[in-house]
């Protein structure tokens, strides 16, 4: 089973402020997903194939990475990115999330 | 438009079995998986497995000896059921739509394990 590691666990953002959140997995994957999930609804597919925004998803979003480091950054943190997000990988079963970064505002 | 809703109970009691049904609408279960994701509360994700377009299943093996997954294409559903439920069990159960991403998600069902 890969394992996702994600870091920071929560942090907190000024407006405006620059943010880069992270995922590590114990094995090599070919890619990696991210979700925006926040309180009370479902997860959001955000980030798809390591650095294409999903539908709707503002450019001020940005994925990159591969092998075993992913990464997501926001260049502008804005009040409306407040939400949890994961990192999922889809390139060997089980499928495995990491354990979300809580991403708040300052 | 793509649509997946869960249903299923509230509460279920400690050691009974779990019954969630995912009513899909927009696509075709023959031509898309559809996951099954759970939450506990204030917790991460976690996968359980999967039903396969050609009709084949998939499970997480940490639920493997409980959990099935079944569906029925003329409904349009898929379905979850999981036996032997302890409080742990505690979640918010999704179903997800699956082509290369899991890209459509349910609103989820709570589900409370009651003892």
């Amino acid at each position: 089973e890969i394992v996702l590691t994600q870091s920071p666990t929560t942090m907190a953002a000024s407006p405006g402020e620059k943010v880069t959140l992270n995922c590590l997995a114990s094995s090599s994957v070919s890619y990696m997903n991210w979700y925006q999930q926040k309180s009370g609804a479902s997860p959001k597919l955000w980030i798809y194939g390591t650095s294409n925004l999903a539908s709707g998803v503002p450019n001020r979003f940005s994925g990159s990475g591969s092998g075993t480091s992913y990464s997501l950054t926001i260049s502008s943190m804005e009040a409306e990115d407040v939400a949890t997000y994961y990192c999922l990988q889809l390139s060997s079963y089980p499928l495995t999330f990491g354990s979300g970064t809580k991403l708040e505002i300052k | 438009q793509v649509q997946l809703k869960e249903t299923g109970p509230d509460l279920v009691q400690l050691t009974q079995t779990l019954s969630i049904t995912c009513t899909v609408s927009g696509f075709s279960l023959t031509t898309y998986n559809v996951h099954w994701v759970r939450q506990p509360p204030g917790k991460g994700l976690e996968w359980m497995g999967a039903m396969w377009n050609g009709g084949g299943t998939d499970y997480n093996s940490a639920f493997k000896s409980r959990l099935s997954i079944s569906r029925d294409t003329s409904k349009s559903q898929v379905f979850l059921k999981m036996n032997s439920l302890q409080t742990d069990d505690t979640a918010k159960y999704f179903c997800a739509r699956h082509d290369w991403e899991l890209d459509y998600w349910g609103q989820g069902v709570m589900v409370t394990v009651s003892s």
